[in-house]
This record gives C-alpha cells, sequence and structure tokens, in this order.
C-alpha cells in the first residue's frame, strides 16, 4: 500500500506560470520528501521538511506540510520547460523505517 | 564521486531464467534500497538494507533475493524470472533522510 497520494495525477501549464502539487497521505510522519524524475531518469531529491515545520523554501520551490490534514503541497514559481517532469512526495514514519513513495504528478510546462 | 551506479542498464530474459542485478555506491552510506516502478505507478520497495550484512524485506519482496556483503553493494536476485517481474528496477541509498538513486535497470521478463 502507497501512503502518498499526490493529485493531480497530471498538470500542464505555460512557461512562467506557477505550478501546485497537493501530497497527502494517512498515518502519522517522520518527514515527508519531495523528488523529482525526469523521464527515464532515477528520482532526484527536491527537498525535505519535518513533522514540526510548517513551510520550507529552496529557489524557485515552496513546500508546505499541514500535519492536521495530512496534506503537503508543493509549489513551483515562474515555470520553465525544464520543470517538465514526474513529481512525487514519499514519507516515513520514523527515521528508522524506509520512504513510502506516492503514485506522483505528470507534470508538462510548454513553452 | 560516482554516486549511485546499476548494472546492467537493460536486460531482456527469458520466463524461468536467473539473473543478478548490482548496486554500487560510493558515499560510504549505511542504508540502500531496492525499488520497481511499473507504468503510471510511484515506487514500491522490493527489500533493502540498514547496513553490510543486513536485510530486510519490504512491500513486495517476493520473488526476490538481496545481499549486502560489502557495504558499498547490493545485489539483487531473481531466481526465476516471471513475466510479473518486467519492470524497471531502482537502487537508492542514504545516509539519513535524504535518498540517492541510481539510474534504473530496465527489465523484460517474455
Amino acid at each position: 500500500s502507497q501512503q502518498g497520494e499526490e493529485d493531480p495525477q497530471a498538470l500542464s501549464i505555460q512557461e512562467g506560470e506557477n505550478a501546485t502539487m497537493n501530497c497527502s497521505y494517512k498515518t502519522s510522519i517522520n518527514n515527508l520528501q519531495w523528488y523529482r524524475q525526469n523521464s527515464g531518469r532515477g528520482l532526484v531529491h527536491l527537498i525535505l521538511i519535518r513533522s514540526n515545520e510548517r513551510e520550507k523554501h529552496s529557489g524557485r520551490l515552496r513546500v508546505t506540510l499541514d500535519t492536521s490534514k495530512k496534506s503537503s503541497s508543493l509549489l513551483i514559481t515562474a515555470s520553465r520547460a525544464a520543470d517538465t517532469a514526474s513529481y512525487f512526495c514519499a514519507t516515513d514514519a520514523s527515521g528508522n523505517t524506509p520512504l513510502v513513495f506516492g503514485k506522483g504528478t505528470r507534470l508538462s510546462v510548454i513553452a | 564521486n560516482a554516486g549511485v551506479t546499476q548494472t546492467p542498464k537493460f536486460r531482456v530474459l527469458k520466463t524461468g531464467q536467473s539473473m543478478t542485478l548490482l548496486c554500487a555506491q560510493d558515499m560510504n552510506h549505511e542504508y540502500m534500497y531496492w525499488y520497481r516502478q511499473d507504468p503510471g505507478m510511484g515506487l514500491r520497495l522490493i527489500h533493502y538494507s540498514v547496513g553490510e550484512g543486513t536485510t530486510a524485506k519490504g512491500e513486495v519482496p517476493d520473488g526476490y533475493n538481496v545481499s549486502r556483503l560489502k557495504k558499498q553493494n547490493f545485489l539483487l536476485g531473481l531466481e526465476s524470472a516471471a513475466p510479473s517481474q518486467t519492470s524497471v528496477y531502482f537502487c537508492a541509498s542514504s545516509y539519513v533522510g535524504e535518498q540517492y538513486f541510481g539510474p534504473g535497470t530496465r527489465l523484460t521478463v517474455t
């Protein structure tokens, strides 16, 4: 069973627009991570947010976490064609348990 | 640093054949993982290891075996391949938190 569920499954936007992806999970978490996967490649870590954090920024990325709603969102501002990829959230229940990945959101940024 | 490497990149097997996928990391990470990814799916954990000489089952371990004889290597074995094992296999390693992924092995079982 998968812990995280991303929404939407697919998203298509114009270059320069912002992209928002959401992740919902079912049980308490230690931290939540977001990864990007370009077509045919391995996953690349983007950002980690701990359960006691509410918001985190990294460049054009902004992640929020609402533990009361068991949800997180990833915002990519001023999107570029190079942001076209699948984005996955992953959670772990504690520091000793493996990550559980969602099914991902496919983002297409049209130039 | 090469990071995480996987061998081979592609493989076609006939049903019933066996093979071993090799994962190597040069970051001195304690934790290593094997995932499979199927179309439209996220990653599902097959087996993982929390240190040299240790292994543990993940979400979908049936039909696979693993070994971690050296800290830098994590091997995934298929003893008798089945068409249901057609997938892309990813290896990853971590110290704590962030995982580093290999480029994947695309396996087709006919």
